[in-house]
């Protein structure tokens, strides 16, 4: 069964600093991996994924992640932080072999200014 | 506008009561689901549908129970309603190929 955790309950960075969300992962095939934001009230929005490729996969708002494949990690990160992003963040990661996508416990994100 | 919509936004309700969530897409995906946030804020899948079928069921209490009239719909009835089952619920859908989760804004059940 696929697993994903994200280590860190939180994460705060000043604005204009580069920041880095962690996320590892655990899939017997291969994986398929997802990052989402939630605002509050809101739904979840897709940020980027990882399904084959290139290790480093761009997204919106400015977002980026490398997977690593020997470490099983697709960290979330972004050059320059604005206050803007502070927001929940979720790693999601689905097994090549079934429909089934499961979300990490999340991480709440905090820029300050 | 193309869009996952989930209603009623709110749903307040009585222990015991059984209650409906609606949920539509009109983005053409084959594959819908629900999902269950806490009041911690973990999401746990509950279900999914595959145009019509239902493919996963996660060890749900059979107080849930899901119904998909077609492709684009994909309905939550609750039986018997319990202080336990007060969280927020998520439709969400994506086509058969490798493309992300689409979500609806969510469902606030809360149970008194």
């Amino acid at each position: 069964a696929q697993s994903v955790a994200q280590p860190e309950d939180q994460v705060k960075v000043a604005e204009g600093n580069p920041l880095t969300v962690k996320c590892t992962y655990s899939v017997s095939g291969n994986p398929y991996l997802f990052w989402y934001v939630q605002y509050p009230n809101r739904g979840l929005q897709f940020l980027l994924k990882y399904i084959t490729g290139d290790n480093l996969v761009k997204g919106s708002y400015g977002f980026e992640a490398e997977f690593n494949k020997s470490q099983t990690s697709f960290h979330l990160k972004k050059p320059s932080a604005l206050v803007s992003d502070s927001a929940l963040y979720f790693c999601a990661v689905r097994d090549s072999r079934d429909d089934k996508i499961i979300f990490g416990k999340g991480t709440r994100l905090h820029i300050l200014p | 506008d193309t869009a996952v919509s989930q209603t009623p936004k709110y749903l307040v309700t009585q222990m015991g009561n059984d209650k409906s969530i609606k949920c539509e897409q009109n983005l053409g995906h084959d594959t819908m689901y629900w999902y269950k946030q806490d009041s911690k804020k973990f999401l746990k899948i509950m279900f999914s549908y595959n145009n019509k079928e239902l493919i996963i069921n996660e060890t749900v209490p059979n107080r849930f129970s899901p119904k998909s009239p077609d492709k684009a719909h994909l309905n939550l009835h609750i039986n018997s309603l319990e202080l336990g089952d007060s969280a927020v619920y998520f439709c969400a859908s994506r086509n058969v190929d490798n493309s992300p989760l689409h979500f609806g804004n969510g469902t606030r059940l809360t149970v008194t």
